[in-house]
């Protein structure tokens, strides 16, 4: 059973419209992540979270806000939506935070901006 | 900057052949270092870490990697490789301090022929 939930697997949306992306983590882990992975590009850190508090945020645009519901829970929103926020979002998670670098993966949600 | 370089983007061996992926990094300090293997439609899952220590370190699936602070590389082996070894493989740098986020290579994708 996957330990890192990420629903929807695939969503398809217009541009200018705005999406929440799920993340549910049943590994008790206290740090959790999003990450992109854009085509030809690396995966790119986008935020991570420690109890709840976000502890680094390398996203330049506001259009994209972290929510953290409950201490197992990091949903991503994007708003107005364009075609480049078109990628698959990872989010993972790990036991504790800063540099330790073992991280569990979700499957990704990904999204197209048409 | 933190950088992290896999120069070959596609790999093609048989099976039962060795394997070696390269990986190249730049960080000033010291790294830790990691291998993720990433299986079609599926999410990223750790193969190796280093942090210290025995510059040769054991992974998953028998792979090994080794370390070298002279070459600033952090190369990725296999004796004899398996068709179900047929994966994306990413190079992944994290800083030795402060930092919460890794760094991806751009990854290699591996193809093994049967």
């Amino acid at each position: 059973d996957p330990k890192i939930i990420q629903k929807p697997k695939y969503l398809v949306a217009v541009t200018g419209s705005e999406k929440i992306l799920i993340c549910e983590q049943y590994l008790g882990h206290n740090a959790m992540y999003w990450y992109r992975q854009s085509a030809k590009k690396p995966l790119e850190f986008m935020f991570s979270y420690s109890y709840q508090k976000l502890m680094d945020n390398q996203t330049a645009s506001s259009r994209f806000q972290p929510q953290s519901s409950k201490k197992n829970h990091l949903d991503l929103q994007i708003t107005a939506l364009k075609p480049d926020d078109s990628a698959t979002y990872f989010c993972a998670s790990s036991q504790t935070g800063e540099h330790t670098g073992q991280l569990y993966f979700g499957e990704g949600s990904k999204l197209t901006v048409l | 900057a933190q950088s992290v370089t896999q120069p070959d983007a596609r790999v093609t061996v048989s099976e039962g052949a060795s394997l070696q992926l390269r990986c190249k990094y730049s960080y000033s300090g010291t790294p830790y270092l990691f291998w993720y293997v990433q299986y079609p439609r599926q999410g990223l899952q750790l193969l190796l870490k280093y942090y210290s220590g025995d510059p040769v370190v054991q992974g998953v699936n028998g792979f090994e990697a080794e370390f070298s602070k002279s070459n600033s590389s952090f190369h990725l082996r296999k004796a004899s490789v398996h068709w179900s070894d047929s994966a994306v493989y990413f190079c992944v740098l994290s800083a030795s301090s402060g930092s919460w986020q890794l760094i991806f290579g751009s990854g290699t994708q591996l193809t093994v022929m049967p």
